[in-house]
C-alpha cells in the first residue's frame, strides 16, 4: 500500500512565523504535490515536483515555497505565515510515466494562523 | 479537464448498495473517470478509475455508460465507515499533473 505521511495533523502558528510542513512517501514516487483545501473553493494546487530538486508552481504559489532534497520528501514552507493561510494542507504523490497517474494523499495538516 | 456534475448529498442504509451517479457529458476520448472520497478531516482516498470499460476492485465498482457521458460508483455493501464526500473527476493523461475536485456527493450511511 502506498503510504503518504505528513508531519503534523494539527498546527497552530502566529502571524509572521515561518512554518514548515513535511511530507514523506514510501513508494518511490517521482511526483509529489502540495494542495490546500478550503470550504467552497475545493482543492487548489500550490506547488508540485516531478523530481528531486525540481519544482513547478501550481495555481496559488504566492506566499509559499517548497523543497525537494530527497525523492521521498517534499516540504512546504510558509515564509511568513498570514491568517489567510489558515487551511487544510494536503500532500500527494504519484508514479511518473503511468497513464492514469493516480495520486495518493496524506492525512492532511490543519493549520491555524492566529 | 471536463466538468462533472454530482448530486450534493445522498443517504444509504447500512448493508445496502450505494449508487453514486456522475454526469460528465463533455468528456473527451482520452479522459479517464476517477473517483476519490474524503472522510471528514482526512486526506482524499483514491477509490477507482476507468476509461470506458466497467471496473471493479476491492472497494467499489465503476459503471461507465457506453457513450461515456455518465458513470456510477457502486459500493456494494455500504458501512457506516463509508460515510464521506465522494468526488468524481475526469482527467486526461498528463493533464498538468493537477487534480481538481468539484463539490462532490456527501454520502451518509445510516444504521
Amino acid at each position: 500500500d502506498v503510504k503518504v505521511t505528513q508531519s503534523s495533523r494539527y498546527l497552530v502558528k502566529r502571524t509572521g512565523e515561518k512554518v514548515f510542513l513535511e511530507c514523506v512517501q514510501d513508494m518511490d514516487h517521482e511526483n509529489m504535490f502540495w494542495y490546500r483545501q478550503d470550504p467552497g473553493l475545493g482543492l487548489r494546487l500550490i506547488y508540485f515536483s516531478y523530481d528531486v530538486k525540481m519544482k513547478e508552481k501550481g495555481d496559488i504559489p504566492e506566499g509559499y515555497s517548497v523543497s525537494r532534497e530527497k525523492k521521498e520528501r517534499f516540504s512546504l514552507i510558509l515564509e511568513s505565515a498570514s491568517t489567510n493561510q489558515t487551511s487544510m494542507y494536503l500532500c500527494a504523490s504519484s508514479l511518473s510515466g503511468q497513464q492514469q497517474e493516480t495520486q495518493y494523499f496524506g492525512p492532511g495538516t490543519r493549520l491555524l494562523v492566529l | 479537464d471536463a466538468k462533472t456534475t454530482q448530486p450534493p448529498s445522498m443517504d444509504c442504509a447500512e448493508g445496502r448498495a450505494a449508487n453514486l451517479p456522475c454526469n460528465h457529458s463533455t468528456i473527451s476520448g482520452n479522459e479517464y473517470v476517477y473517483w476519490y472520497r474524503q472522510i471528514h478531516s482526512q486526506g482524499p482516498q483514491y477509490i477507482i478509475h476507468g476509461l470506458k470499460n466497467n471496473e471493479t476492485n476491492e472497494m467499489a465498482s465503476l459503471i461507465i455508460t457506453e457513450d461515456r457521458k455518465s458513470s456510477t460508483l457502486i459500493l456494494p455493501h455500504a458501512t457506516l465507515r463509508d460515510t464521506a464526500v465522494y468526488y468524481c473527476i475526469v482527467r486526461a493523461f498528463n493533464a498538468g499533473n493537477m487534480l481538481t475536485f468539484g463539490g462532490g456527493t456527501r454520502l451518509m450511511v445510516k444504521p
